[in-house]
């Protein structure tokens, strides 16, 4: 069974940079597939901020494109997320998710991490 | 980049049915056949219950049914029951964007 579970500050200071891994456990990132980040929040909903590859290659959204970094360490079986620059509109649950491609749908979802930007 | 519009909020009776609209554009809905079903409980992830307008992931049951025309996907949620009641979202892929609905709250009566 694939389960993701995502890690990290749960409170981060406006203008400092948020930082999430996902471990991924039941299938080897290294096998296939696209991994993504996913937020959603009261005043957004639901809102792709990232998606990648085993090879590296990376997509964002475009409104997020000049404050998102998303990376993959496959010998840990683990993807990242960092987001700089946050604020307050940044607040949000962010999930770690398994994007099928190129039929493009999210199967398996983390849990959630808060992520709450406030000084 | 714009989200897709749906309904607030849908409500039926046990074992009636209840469909959700899901509107969009040619550029995402009208332009792939690759509209997915998301339902989400009460503080916890969303779970895929459609994908590719109108395919069911194993383990889902055959009450849930997804449908296209034009710009605007469905979904159809037969034979309601009490644990149906929760929040449904739809997304589509958007030529290297991915957007999701606003989201509608579906009451059991």
């Amino acid at each position: 069974q694939v389960q993701l579970q995502e890690s990290g500050p749960g409170l981060v200071k406006p203008s400092e940079t948020l930082s999430l891994t996902c471990t991924v456990s039941g299938y080897s990132i290294n096998s296939g597939y696209y991994w993504s980040w996913i937020r959603q929040s009261p005043e957004k909903g639901l809102e792709w901020i990232a998606t990648i590859n085993r090879g590296g290659d990376t997509y964002y959204n475009l409104s997020l494109k000049s404050r998102v970094s998303i990376s993959v360490d496959t010998s840990k079986n683990q993807f990242s997320l960092k987001l700089s620059s946050v604020t307050a509109a940044d607040t949000a649950v962010y999930y770690c998710v398994r994007y099928v491609a190129p039929i493009f749908y999210f199967d398996y979802w983390g849990q959630g991490a808060l992520v709450t930007v406030s000084s | 980049q714009s989200a897709l519009t749906q309904p607030p909020s849908a409500s039926g009776s046990p074992g009636q049915s209840v469909t959700i609209s899901c509107t969009g554009t040619s550029s995402d809905v009208g332009g792939y056949n690759c509209v997915s079903w998301y339902q989400q409980h009460p503080g916890k992830a969303p779970k895929l219950i459609i994908y590719e307008v109108n395919k069911r992931p194993s383990g889902v049951p055959d009450r849930f049914s997804g449908s296209k025309s034009g710009n605007t996907a469905s979904l159809t949620v037969s034979g309601l029951q009490a644990e149906d009641e929760a929040d449904y979202y739809c997304a589509s892929y958007a030529a290297n964007y991915y957007a999701f609905g606003t989201g509608t709250k579906v009451s059991v009566l």
